[in-house]
């Protein structure tokens, strides 16, 4: 079958640094994703990994090693407003099948504290 | 429109009710994706539209739901005959047709069955 597995809660103070894990196992595999969602609003994309390494957007970096079917999400500078759900997701056919849906973790809840 | 919108915000039904969401996907985008969410956890696939054609309804308990995606309408999902379980926030999401890996998200509609 198809899962990914993160943590399902973290904890951290502002201005600290969290690291949001991510383990999958699909049948295929075609790009990490990353979503937001602030108290079950619509979710935003936050990063995408197509290859392996570290993509870095601001305060928010994630990282890929798909020999490992392994990412996170780096949030740096941690702000009250990053308190949130995140989700990782993966797509498990190719560019060309780009009606395929994400299958999504089941998130992690994230609270920042002052 | 550069958003996703989905009507209702919310809706009630009683069990054995029908309901019906709509979704209108932002305009140009050729995608489109219905996800259910309980309790904030994870996203449950529905089905994908690609234009008006089906793409990929592997996630659809079809006895009770239908969706549709007709030209120069809004898309649809309804649901025959509700049963309690069916409570949950329905998300609908697009996509461009090349390129990008994001989904953009719609608000959701917030579906009670009593």
């Amino acid at each position: 079958g198809q899962s990914l597995e993160q943590p399902s809660e973290v904890t951290a103070v502002e201005g600290a640094i969290v690291q949001i894990n991510c383990t999958y196992q699909t049948s295929g595999f075609y790009g990490l994703s990353w979503y937001q969602q602030h108290d079950g609003g619509a979710p935003t994309f936050l990063s995408y990994n197509g290859l392996d390494g570290l993509e870095e957007t601001g305060r928010f970096s994630s990282f890929l090693s798909r020999s490992d079917s392994y990412g996170y999400l780096l949030l740096q500078e941690l702000q009250m407003k990053d308190s949130a759900s995140y989700f990782c997701a993966v797509r498990d056919r190719g560019e060309k099948q780009a009606g395929t849906a994400l299958i999504f973790g089941k998130g992690t809840t994230l609270s920042v504290s002052s | 429109g550069e958003e996703v919108a989905q009507t209702p915000k919310h809706l009630v039904r009683g069990e054995g009710q029908k309901a019906k969401l709509y979704c209108a996907p932002i305009k140009g985008h050729s995608y489109v994706f219905w996800y259910q969410q309980v309790l904030k956890n994870e996203f449950k696939f529905l089905i994908s539209f690609q234009n008006e054609n089906v793409f990929d309804e592997t996630g659809m308990p079809k006895e009770r739901f239908s969706a549709k995606c007709l030209p120069n309408s809004p898309c649809s999902l309804e649901i025959q005959a509700t049963k309690l379980e069916d409570s949950a926030v329905y998300f609908c999401a697009s996509r461009p047709t090349a390129g990008a890996y994001e989904q953009y998200f719609g608000p959701g509609t917030r579906l009670t069955v009593t």
